[in-house]
């Protein structure tokens, strides 16, 4: 059982459009975190959300974690090929750390 | 966030020979340290958590004899994968925890290993 399911599993859209990817969970967990990994390196982290109904903006991307810290999503707007890449989400649930499967973004020019 | 590294950044070794990675943080002390690994086009599979001065703890399924980790000091972890097989081949990454929250993670910048 996947504890942090993430949708869709690929995205491929042009440049310029909008695009929200999601995380969700049956559980609860402390927080948040959003990666972004590109080919061939590590995961880079992109933002924690912590409370309840957060949202932290971080330029075109929009985080939002849900009111009951079971689901976040992560809202692109005007995306750009430099946007292109794995989105994974990672929730913290007694100490340990679980990553979703991931979201493969690809943005065309 | 924390810098962390990764050395080798690539490597080929051949069968039935052992391999080590290391993993380094840079410009904090790390108590622990964590091993992915990633199969093409997949997501990360935790391997072990690497704690400073004591034994690892490795996940359901993994090999402790297999997959050798010594973390001897706040800023070295290493990896060893003894007796590596093709099926060995993936994507190797690290991560130690972030100081101000433990549940952030900084991620060195992965090792390819591919064994003939």
């Amino acid at each position: 059982t996947q504890l942090l399911e993430q949708s869709p599993q690929f995205l491929s859209i042009q440049e310029g459009e909008n695009l929200t990817v999601y995380c969700n969970s049956s559980s609860v967990f402390s927080s948040l975190q959003w990666y972004r990994q590109e080919p061939g390196e590590g995961p880079v982290l992109l933002v924690t959300v912590v409370t309840g109904g957060e949202v932290k903006k971080l330029k075109r991307l929009t985080f939002q974690f849900g009111d009951a810290r079971k689901d976040s999503s992560l809202h692109i707007t005007a995306a750009q090929p430099g946007d292109t890449g794995l989105y994974l989400c990672a929730g913290d649930r007694d100490d340990k750390i679980i990553f979703g499967k991931g979201t493969r973004l690809h943005i065309l020019p | 966030g924390a810098v962390v590294s990764q050395h080798p950044s690539w490597v080929i070794c051949k069968s039935g020979t052992s391999v080590k990675i290391e993993c380094r943080s840079l410009d904090f002390q790390a108590t622990t340290m964590f091993w992915y690994r990633q199969f093409p086009k997949q997501s990360l599979m935790l391997m072990a958590t690497s704690n400073e001065g004591s034994k690892a703890t490795y996940e359901q399924g993994v090999e402790k004899d297999k997959f050798l980790i010594n973390h001897a000091s706040l800023t070295l972890s290493t990896l060893t994968v003894t007796s590596a097989h093709p099926e060995d081949s993936s994507f190797y990454i690290c991560s130690s925890s972030g100081r101000a929250n433990s549940y952030e993670q900084y991620f060195g910048p992965g090792t390819r290993l591919t064994v003939t």
